[in-house]
Formats: structure tokens, C-alpha cells, sequence
């Protein structure tokens, strides 16, 4: 069975420090991972996700995860945080993403706070 | 391209009353999803809708249904509401296996 655990309900950084937002999974089969933010009162917005390819993934405003599947963890970090990237931040698991979306399963969520 | 397009983004309801949110998808996509966002529950998905039909859903009782129309728009109804359906209602279109969000609806129940 899918889960998804993000280890930290709540980030804390300064400016200009890095961030790291811990995200570990279980799964039956190689799953697709994503990392969405959502700032407040907005929708959700991709930022990076891994399909199998490259376990080093990009994604925008200068996010990065690596898919470590010894450690089945997917954890995002930036090296450089900014004030505008406070938000909150899901990471996501699926078995099914290209066909079906019933087995998408969302964590709860971290609050990223950053302090000037 | 346009995003996705929910109405109206703010919503407020008195209890037993009905509902009915809407979701535009982006041009093409013809998957479309809801999910229900509250701050105890965290994200959890309602349904999702693909070239009309519903191909999946989610554990809500039958108050929460929803349905798909040709040109892909969909919309969801919660009927007899309480106040625990007080909430932000999201929709996402996909394609190609990424998903689109809309800002959401925010609905309140009195």
C-alpha cells in the first residue's frame, strides 16, 4: 500500500540558508514522486516529479529532489531560500499517474516559514 | 494557455442547503479531479472524471457527487451541507501525466 510521510509539519529558515524538506514513501511498485507547493489562498503548483528517469531531479525556482530508493525517500531542497518561498509544500505518490488517479496519495504537508 | 478555471472562489452556505462548484480545464486536458483541502484532513481526493464518465472516488459519503460534460467542464455538488464540509474544494486537469491546479473554491458553512 502507498503512503507518504513528510517529516516535519513545520520549516523554519533564514534567507539566503538552505532548505530541506524531508519526504519518505512506501510503495508496492515503482512509483511516480512530486513535489507540489502551494502558496496562500492559491492552488497547487508543480515544482519538480520523477518518472524513473533521472533520479536527480530540477524543478522550478531553483528546487531540486533526489529519489533515493534505498532510503525510499524524495526529499526537496533549495540551496538558497528566499522570502518568496514561503508556502506550504506536498510531497506526492503515485502508482498509477499516467491512468488513474485513485492511487494518488498526497502527505500532509510542510509549512516552509523564511525569515529575512 | 488559460489555466484552470474555478467558480466562484468564494462560497458561503448555510447548513442543509446544496452546493455546486465549478472546474474549467485547461484546453485539451480531458481528465479532471476534486479534492477537498481542510486543515485536519489535509488534501483528500474526492472523484475524478475522465471524457464524462467517473473513473474513480474517493471515500466521501453520497452528498458529495460530481459529473463531466462534453466539452470536459466539470462540476461537483454537495448537497444537505454541513458544517464540516466547510473547506477548499480543488480541481486539477491533467494530461500526459501532470496535473494542473485551480486556485480552488472556499466554501463556509453557517
Amino acid at each position: 500500500a502507498q503512503s507518504v510521510t513528510q517529516l516535519d509539519s513545520h520549516v523554519s529558515v533564514s534567507e539566503g540558508t538552505p532548505v530541506l524538506l524531508r519526504c519518505n514513501y512506501s510503495s508496492s511498485y515503482s512509483p511516480s514522486l512530486f513535489w507540489y507547493v502551494q502558496h496562500p489562498n492559491k492552488g497547487l503548483q508543480l515544482l519538480l516529479k520523477y518518472t524513473s528517469a533521472a533520479t536527480l531531479v530540477k524543478g522550478i525556482n531553483g528546487f531540486e529532489a533526489e529519489f533515493k530508493k534505498s532510503e525510499t525517500s524524495f526529499h526537496l531542497t533549495k540551496p538558497s531560500a528566499h522570502m518568496s518561498d514561503a508556502a506550504e509544500y506536498f510531497c506526492v505518490v503515485s502508482e498509477g499517474w499516467k491512468t488513474s488517479y485513485d492511487k494518488v496519495i498526497f502527505g500532509p504537508g510542510t509549512s516552509l516559514s523564511v525569515i529575512p | 494557455k488559460a489555466g484552470v478555471t474555478q467558480t466562484p472562489r468564494y462560497l458561503i452556505k448555510t447548513r442543509g442547503q446544496q452546493v455546486t462548484l465549478s472546474c474549467s480545464p485547461i484546453s485539451g486536458h480531458r481528465s479532471v479531479s476534486w479534492y477537498q483541502q481542510t486543515p485536519g484532513q489535509g488534501l483528500q481526493f474526492l472523484f475524478e472524471y475522465f471524457s464524462e464518465t467517473q473513473r474513480n472516488k474517493g471515500n466521501f459519503p453520497g452528498r458529495f457527487s460530481g459529473r463531466q460534460f462534453s466539452n470536459s467542464r466539470s462540476e461537483m455538488n454537495v448537497s444537505t451541507l454541513e458544517l464540516g464540509d466547510s473547506a477548499l474544494y480543488l480541481c486539477a486537469s491533467s494530461r500526459g501525466g501532470e496535473a494542473f491546479f485551480g486556485q480552488g473554491t472556499r466554501l463556509t458553512v453557517v
